[in-house]
């Protein structure tokens, strides 16, 4: 069955440090693999969105996701984050009729 | 504005009386959606609709009915609520098929006691 593992439930990171959340999916072919973002209180918002070509993306408020499928994996990355980053994030996979979501990460800037 | 609105956005009710949560959205998708958030169960897909008339059973629909009679209306329909579905409900559309890029309502907050 298909899965989304984001093996990290907290992250806390420093204001100006740099950021990597991890996400591995379990899918018998490449999927079309999407990062969202949750502010509290709001809904989704997509970040970033991979279905096919360059396995770098690129996407909203400076953040970037790989996608390396030696390792079933669609990491999302930021150089630098900043205190409006403090939120959760969302990795999912879309298979056929649906999104399948993992656990979500939460992410805690200190200052 | 592209948008999907939900409403209500916060509701406390009790066993037993029915309510429906309404969902619309303007940019002409033909894909909806319907979610449950709980804490650390990330998002669980209750029913989701491809088209006008077309409906079908997501990952967790029972207790829950809905109906798509317009392209832009989806409504989620609780008719005997139970405390074990108190969540926190996203709405959700897309252009053609559920594994395009989704966009989200704000949320109703549902609390039945």
């Amino acid at each position: 069955a298909q899965s989304v593992t984001q093996p990290d439930i907290h992250i806390t990171v420093s204001e100006g440090a740099s950021l990597e959340l991890r996400c591995n999916y379990s899918y018998g072919a490449t999927p079309y693999l999407f990062w969202y973002v949750q502010s509290p209180g709001q809904g989704l918002q997509l970040l970033l969105k991979y279905f096919s070509g360059d396995t770098l993306v690129q996407g909203i408020k400076g953040f970037e996701a790989e996608f390396k499928r030696s390792q079933s994996s669609f990491n999302l990355r930021k150089p630098s984050v900043h205190w409006s980053d403090a939120a959760e994030y969302f990795c999912a996979v879309g298979v056929r009729y649906q999104l399948i979501w993992g656990a979500g990460t939460k992410l805690i800037i200190k200052p | 504005e592209a948008q999907v609105t939900q409403n209500p956005r916060y509701l406390i009710t009790v066993t037993g009386k029915k309510l429906t949560v309404t969902c619309s959205q303007n940019m002409n998708h033909e894909y909806m959606s319907w979610y449950r958030q709980d804490p650390g169960l990330g998002l669980r897909q209750i029913y989701y609709s491809m088209n006008v008339e077309v409906t079908d059973k997501g990952d967790v629909p029972e207790g829950y009915k809905v109906s798509r009679k317009e392209k832009r209306n989806f409504p989620l329909i609780l008719e005997s609520p139970s405390p074990n579905q108190t969540s926190l409900y996203f709405c959700a559309s897309s252009l053609s098929t559920g594994n395009q890029p989704q966009h989200f309502g704000d949320g109703t907050r549902l609390s039945i006691l």
